[in-house]
């Protein structure tokens, strides 16, 4: 599996939207790409994933290059719940369901 | 609901002292795990199963066990508990290879 690279921290404003940037420039062509979030020491939680083109759902947006090396995560309207650890993952489907979860961003979000 | 279920939320207990640690998913997953999370290292994969009667090592599997005998439960067991393995546990599922993991609430497990 390609390896990822975010930063470790991050601050964002209450209400603004929050820009979570993953480099992941040895992906290869049949990997997606992943986004979890993870509150204190709930489970993560899944947030969005794609191949090649921008996705969008209720909760973010998912923007990846054209070339595919590099990702970012769009909360549109970040509220004091969004504070967590977010991770990018990307992973070939099968492999027996392993994701490999690196540090990840620490996401404050403040009033 | 959707949802990965496991218990006990909370566990301590004593060198030495055999317990599971349950996991159930109700949205008919093939696939599921158990991760292990501790300070610096990350989530890391214990055990994972394919479907019923199919399980394999992830990369941390020594002092664990699991089992598979229904679609639903992936139970997690130490048959000899040390305290190398006080962490917080997660067990997940999911569908077809590339669909997202469902996570449980996780297990906090110290062993003394």
């Amino acid at each position: 599996d390609a390896k990822t690279t975010q930063p470790t921290s991050m601050d964002c404003a209450e209400g603004r939207a929050a820009n979570l940037p993953c480099n992941h420039s040895t992906i290869s062509g049949n990997e997606y790409v992943y986004w979890y979030r993870q509150i204190h020491s709930q489970g993560p939680q899944y947030i969005i994933h794609g191949l090649k083109n921008n996705e969008t759902n209720e909760m973010a947006s998912l923007i990846i290059t054209e070339d595919r090396k590099s990702s970012t995560l769009i909360l549109p309207h970040a509220t004091l719940r969004d504070t967590a650890v977010y991770y990018c993952i990307v992973r070939v489907g099968g492999q027996g369901g392993k994701l490999i979860f690196g540090q990840g961003t620490e996401l404050s979000v403040k009033p | 609901e959707a949802q990965v279920t496991q218990n006990p939320r909370y566990l301590i207990t004593v060198t030495g002292k055999k317990l599971t640690v349950t996991c159930s998913q109700n949205m008919n997953h093939e696939y599921m795990s158990w991760y292990r999370q501790d300070p610096g290292l990350g989530l890391r994969q214990i055990y994972y199963s394919m479907n019923v009667e199919v399980t394999d090592k992830g990369d941390v599997p020594e002092g664990y066990k699991v089992s598979r005998k229904e679609k639903r439960n992936f139970p997690l067991i130490l048959e000899s508990p040390s305290p190398n393995q006080t962490s917080l546990y997660f067990c997940a599922s999911r569908q077809w290879s590339d669909q997202p993991q469902h996570f449980g609430d996780g297990t906090r497990l110290s062993i003394l």
